[in-house]
C-alpha cells in the first residue's frame, strides 16, 4: 500500500521556468490538498479538491494551477517560477466528509534560482 | 474564523524528561483535533486524534485530551527519547463546511538530547 506518492523529490528551477509536481494516492480518497511549507513555518494551503473535476483555491493560490481529472491524481502546476516559490510542497488526501485526518506524501523540495 | 495556536519552539529536553506542548483552538462548534509529527526530511504523519470533548487520543506514549472548557489539546509524554526529536503540529478540523480542511498551528520543534 503506497499511500500518497509525490514526484520528484527534489528539483531546481530557473526563474521563469515551469514544472508540474505530481501527486498520486491509491486509497480511493475523494479529498486532496496541496500545501507549501517554508523554512521554520507551518503549512499553507495552496489548492484543494473534493473530488474528480472539482478544485478550489486555498490561502496562497497565486502562481499555481491544479487539475483533478481522476480520483487518484492531483498535479500542481507552477507557471513562470519565482524565487518566492522556493519551498517544500506536500500533497495530502482524506477519505470523506467528517473524517478529517489527512495522509501526507513525503514532499517535493523545490528551489528557484 | 477557526484558528490553532501552539507554543513556540524550539523545546529542548534531556532524554527521559516530561514533555508538554501546549495547543489551544478557536472554532465554531466542536472540531476534531489532531497532533501530527514531522520527522526530519519527511512528510507529516498523524500521531493521535480526538473527535469530541473529554476524548483522549494516545499513540507511541504520547497523549492529548480534548478539553472543551479550556479549548485546549495539549500534547504530553512522560519520558521522551532522542527518536522523538521532530516538529509537532496541532490541527483542528470541522469548521470548513464540506471541504474537510484542517487548520494547522505553526509547529513546535522538539529536540531531545541524550
Amino acid at each position: 500500500n503506497a499511500g500518497v506518492t509525490q514526484t520528484p523529490k527534489f528539483r531546481i528551477l530557473k526563474i521563469g521556468q515551469s514544472m508540474t509536481l505530481q501527486c498520486t494516492q491509491d486509497m480511493n480518497h475523494n479529498y486532496m490538498y496541496w500545501y507549501r511549507q517554508d523554512p521554520g513555518m507551518g503549512l499553507k494551503l495552496i489548492y484543494y479538491s473534493v473530488g474528480a473535476g472539482i478544485t478550489d483555491k486555498g490561502e496562497v493560490p497565486n502562481g499555481y494551477n491544479v487539475s483533478r481529472s481522476t480520483t487518484e491524481d492531483f498535479p500542481l502546476r507552477l507557471e513562470l517560477a519565482a524565487p518566492s516559490q522556493t519551498s517544500v510542497y506536500f500533497c495530502a488526501s482524506a477519505h470523506r466528509v467528517g473524517a478529517y485526518e489527512q495522509y501526507f506524501g513525503p514532499g517535493t523540495r523545490l528551489t528557484v534560482t | 474564523g477557526n484558528s490553532v495556536t501552539q507554543m513556540e519552539g524550539p523545546v529542548t529536553l534531556s532524554e527521559e524528561a516530561f514533555l508538554t506542548i501546549n495547543c489551544t483552538y478557536t472554532a465554531t462548534g466542536y472540531p476534531s483535533l489532531f497532533w501530527y509529527v514531522q520527522y526530519p526530511g519527511e512528510g507529516l504523519q498523524l500521531l493521535l486524534k480526538a473527535t469530541k470533548a473529554d476524548d483522549k487520543g494516545s499513540n507511541k506514549g504520547f497523549e492529548a485530551t480534548y478539553r472543551k472548557e479550556t479549548t485546549s489539546f495539549h500534547l504530553e509524554k512522560g519520558s521522551v527519547q532522542v527518536s522523538d526529536s521532530a516538529v509537532y503540529f496541532c490541527a483542528s478540523g470541522g469548521g470548513g463546511g464540506a471541504t474537510n480542511k484542517l487548520i494547522f498551528g505553526t509547529g513546535t520543534l522538539l529536540a531531545v538530547q541524550p
